[in-house]
């Protein structure tokens, strides 16, 4: 079964600062998507990565995919009270079917 | 906006009944997916319908089911409904291609079963 976990599970920070999301999995996916969600919404797709060592900026979002297609990381700069929400990883995955695997999600809280 | 509807936005449920969920593709698209997100966690893949049929399935039991109708619009149906059920259930449109797998999701229906 491929998992992918995801680190810190909370994270409560000031604006203008600088912060790293993580998403790891033992497991190698196609690609890997990183969602937006906000409360009583669907997930909003950010962006794909889907080579090994590609990033990916986002205005103050950078995106990368590791080397070996087995995790990613999201980096803020200078974040946002705006950049509140719960951010989630996904990695394609075709075992059964070609469906998105999703991490636990990071909820994120900038403080003004 | 993804272009991808769900209805109804809240449903409220007693344990033992049937619920039917609807889902309206975004334009193009001809695969639907259907996830179930519980409280403070990710989504979780319940099955995938391409051309009417259901084209792989996660770790859910027969009570879960689905359809895809022609114009690729999609039901999920659970049946003898118990109280773990209560989540967001989430359905997700996309167009099969030879590339990147992108999916995109609706508002969510939250279910709530007493």
């Amino acid at each position: 079964t491929q998992l992918l976990e995801q680190s810190p599970q909370f994270l409560s920070i000031q604006e203008g600062e600088n912060l790293t999301v993580y998403c790891n999995s033992s497991s190698v996916f196609s690609s890997l998507q990183w969602y937006r969600q906000e409360p009583g919404e669907g997930p909003v797709l950010l962006v794909t990565v889907v080579t090994g060592g590609e990033v990916k900026k986002l205005k103050r979002l950078t995106f990368q995919f590791g080397d070996a297609r087995k995790d990613s990381s999201l980096h803020i700069t200078a974040a946002q009270p705006g950049d509140t929400g719960l951010y989630l990883c996904a990695g394609e995955s075709w075992e059964g079917a070609q469906k998105l695997v999703f991490g636990q999600g990071t909820r994120l809280t900038i403080n003004p | 906006e993804t272009g991808v509807t769900q209805s109804p936005t809240h449903l409220i449920k007693t344990r033992g009944q049937q619920v039917t969920l609807r889902c309206s593709s975004q334009s193009g698209h001809n695969t639907v997916s259907w996830y179930q997100q519980a409280l403070g966690q990710g989504p979780q893949f319940i099955f995938q319908y391409y051309r009417e049929e259901e084209n792989g399935r996660g770790n859910f039991p027969p009570r879960f089911s689905g359809l895809q109708f022609p114009n690729y619009s999609s039901e999920l149906n659970v049946n003898a409904l118990e109280l773990d059920d209560s989540a967001l259930y989430l359905c997700a449109s996309s167009k099969r291609t030879s590339g990147s797998y992108e999916q995109y999701f609706g508002p969510g229906t939250r279910l709530t079963v007493t």
